[in-house]
């Protein structure tokens, strides 16, 4: 079985730039998160969809952020502009309808904003 | 909001000594998990504990969910290099539709050979 997997694994962008990250989960996982861990911080949630819908998005930082997934597969989070506080290592989970706590963590996209 | 705490947020150990990290929530916890995240790596899932006062056992891994779901530990035995790496409880945070992981602020373990 094909785990989570995330593109690119590292992206080095100005501030103002724009980046589009990209999550494809476990095939028919139908829950997906994004997380974010900041300079060796705590994991933090940004948001949750179960298949193509935002179920919640409370952790996204602000509307510099815009995440989507498309027919409830893979999953993009893009930031417009790009600021040095959204440095970090973003990652991408998924997990089973029924296995919530079980979530499955892709290899994250390390962001540099310079 | 909800915030777990864990301690401590560092530590380095000799190999084949014990080592013991602790998570602690102001409130009543739904449930713990516990994951794993070795430097570079991304976080695995390691076990789930919902009972009051539930023990589970992995190998040399010990969890233990405290009888007032307000605390857990994680203890290993007799730790080897391959233990390397920060280790999180995370609580899953059911409210309306959601069910993201509150993750604790993590004990990064450092075992020297």
């Amino acid at each position: 079985e094909a785990g989570v997997t995330q593109f690119p694994s590292h992206s080095v962008i100005e501030k103002g730039q724009t980046v589009t990250l990209r999550c494809d989960p476990i095939s028919g996982h139908d829950n997906l998160y994004w997380y974010r861990r900041v300079m060796g911080k705590e994991i933090k949630f940004l948001l949750h969809f179960v298949k193509e819908s935002k179920q919640d998005e409370s952790g996204m930082p602000n509307n510099r952020f815009l995440a989507e997934r498309t027919g409830g597969t893979y999953s993009t989070l893009k930031v417009q502009p790009a600021e040095l506080e959204d440095s970090g290592v973003y990652f991408c989970a998924s997990s089973q309808v029924y296995r919530v706590g079980e979530q499955y963590f892709g290899p994250g996209t390390r962001l540099t904003v310079t | 909001g909800q915030q777990v705490m864990q301690i401590p947020q560092y530590q380095h150990v000799q190999e084949g000594e014990d080592f013991t990290t602790y998570c602690n929530s102001s409130t009543t916890l739904s449930n713990i998990q516990w994951y794993k995240q070795r430097p570079g790596g991304h976080p695995v899932f390691l076990i789930q504990l919902v009972k009051s006062g539930e023990v589970k056992k992995q190998k040399r891994l010990t969890f233990q969910f405290g009888e007032a779901k307000k605390n857990s530990s994680l203890h290993i035995t007799a730790t080897q290099t391959t233990d390397v790496g920060t280790y999180f409880c995370a609580e899953t945070a059911y409210g309306g539709a959601t069910n993201k992981l509150i993750f604790g602020t993590g004990t990064l373990l450092a075992v020297q050979p």
